[in-house]
C-alpha cells in the first residue's frame, strides 16, 4: 500500500539557520507533491506545490525539491524565525487530484 | 471571504448518538472533502465530492455518510457514533490549478469526542 514517511521526531533549530524536512514515499508515483503548514488547533494551510517534472520550486524563504528516482521531497526554510514553528505536512497527489495522501507531519521548533 | 467554515467547533456525543457536521465554502470550488486527523497519523480521507451531485468514498468511509447539498455545502453524518470516531474532522475544498494539481483549503476543524 502507499506509504508516506516524515520524520516523527521534532526538529529543533536556532533562529537564522536553515530547516530541512524530509518526505519519503513508497508504492506511489505522484504527479504532484504539496507541502502544508499546520498550527496547533487549526486546519492545514497550503504552502507550495511541485510537479513531477520540476526539480525545485521556491517561494520567498521556502524551497522544495522533488526527486522521483529517490521517491523523496525535501522542504527547506532558510533564515528560519520563531514564527516558522509549526507542523509541516507532506502531501503527494496523483493526476486525479482527489485522493491526496497526507504524511503525519514533522513538528518544527525554531528557538530565538 | 470566509473561506471554508465548519460547525460545530466542538462536540461531545454518547455512543450510539447521531450528528451532522456542517461545512460551507465561499470560493466557488467544485470539489470538497472530509478528513479525520488522529494523533500521530496523517489526515485520512473519509469522503469527497469531485463536483456538485457526486460523492465518493475515501480511505476510511465506514460509519459515515455525506451529502453534497449544493456547490457550497458538504455535510458529514455519523449515524451511530462510536468511541473510535473520536477525532478532529476537517473539511476542505479545492479547484484545479491552471498549472495542474489541486491546492486544498481547509476549515478550522471540529473536535469530536465520543464517550
Amino acid at each position: 500500500s502507499q506509504k508516506i514517511e516524515q520524520n516523527s521526531e521534532a526538529l529543533n533549530i536556532q533562529e537564522g539557520k536553515t530547516a530541512t524536512l524530509t518526505c519519503n514515499y513508497t508504492n506511489y508515483s505522484p504527479a504532484y507533491l504539496q507541502w502544508y503548514r499546520q498550527d496547533p488547533g487549526r486546519g492545514p494551510v497550503f504552502l507550495l506545490l511541485i510537479r513531477e517534472n520540476e526539480k525545485e520550486k521556491r517561494k520567498e524563504r521556502l524551497k522544495v525539491t522533488f526527486d522521483t528516482t529517490l521517491k523523496q521531497s525535501l522542504f527547506h526554510i532558510t533564515a528560519s524565525q520563531p514564527a516558522d514553528s509549526a507542523t509541516y505536512l507532506c502531501a503527494p497527489q496523483g493526476t486525479g487530484g482527489f485522493k491526496t495522501i497526507f504524511g503525519a507531519g514533522t513538528r518544527l521548533f525554531v528557538k530565538a | 471571504n470566509a473561506g471554508v467554515t465548519q460547525t460545530p467547533k466542538f462536540q461531545v456525543l454518547k455512543t450510539g448518538q447521531s450528528m451532522t457536521l456542517q461545512c460551507a465554502q465561499d470560493m466557488n470550488h467544485n470539489s470538497m472533502y472530509w478528513y479525520r486527523q488522529d494523533p500521530g497519523m496523517g489526515l485520512r480521507l473519509i469522503y469527497y465530492s469531485a463536483s456538485e451531485g457526486t460523492t465518493d468514498k475515501g480511505e476510511v468511509p465506514n460509519g459515515y455518510n455525506v451529502s453534497r447539498l449544493n456547490k457550497r455545502e458538504f455535510s458529514l453524518r455519523l449515524e451511530s457514533a462510536a468511541p473510535s470516531q473520536t477525532s478532529v474532522y476537517f473539511c476542505a475544498s479545492s479547484e484545479v490549478r491552471t498549472s495542474g494539481g489541486y491546492e486544498q483549503y481547509f476549515g478550522p476543524g471540529t473536535r469530536l469526542t465520543v464517550t
